[in-house]
């Protein structure tokens, strides 16, 4: 099956500063690649995708990159603020009926 | 209105009872999933349920049963819980297709187990 790896664990940046966190996949097959933000007590919410067809995508100040060749594809806070502290997941899904496969998570620290 | 909404939040119990989570949607999704997430936050796939087929995932002892009454609802049952079942457990839905992509996640179901 899939499997995803997230680097780093945990991440701290100062405010104002940017953030990038990074994951690789293993299944050539997958073909979507999400980034999913994660709030104390609260569900995942989707923050931003991209599928294999495109290289980049930006959304304010959320960007995602994606190296298929690679097989990695990576999350880019600019300017971050107090609110973006979170876990953030990233995950691929390949289509098939296992569903997403999503990394170990990184917690993200923004000092103010 | 919540989109995706389980029940109970939290969860206390002791070993060896059965317990069920509830889940429902209301976004009209097809497709509903259970998902487990442990200590260190790692997210992991139970089962994927679309209204005609389930989708187990054979490291799930079959002591987990998911039950979907209609497509709207998908139920978590557990049997003979044991103390590694303590997690949170997420509920999620998407719409038809594999390809669409997005998941709305309920807000968790902490189960504790003493």
């Amino acid at each position: 099956g899939e499997n995803v790896e997230q680097h780093p664990s945990t991440l701290s940046v100062q405010e104002g500063d940017s953030a990038v966190i990074k994951c690789t996949y293993s299944d050539s097959a997958s073909n979507y690649f999400p980034w999913y933000k994660q709030e104390l007590g609260k569900g995942p919410q989707l923050i931003i995708d991209i599928r294999s067809n495109v290289g980049e995508k930006k959304d304010q100040r959320i960007a995602v990159t994606l190296n298929k060749t690679a097989k990695h594809f990576s999350l880019h806070i600019t300017e971050t603020q107090p609110e973006d502290s979170a876990v953030y997941f990233c995950a691929a899904d390949r289509g098939g009926a296992d569903g997403l496969t999503f990394g170990k998570g990184t917690h993200l620290i923004i000092q103010p | 209105d919540t989109a995706v909404s389980q029940t109970p939040k939290y969860l206390v119990t002791q070993m060896g009872n059965d317990k069920s989570i509830k889940c429902e949607q209301n976004l009209g999704h097809d497709t509903m999933y259970w998902y487990k997430q442990d200590s260190k936050k790692f997210l992991k796939i139970m089962f994927s349920y679309n209204n005609k087929e389930l989708i187990i995932n054979e490291t799930v002892p079959n002591r987990f049963s998911p039950k979907s009454p209609d497509k709207a609802h998908l139920n978590l049952h557990i049997n003979s819980l044991e103390l590694g079942d303590s997690a949170v457990y997420f509920c999620a839905s998407s719409s038809v297709g594999r390809d669409t992509g997005e998941l709305f996640f309920g807000e968790g179901s902490r189960l504790t187990v003493l």
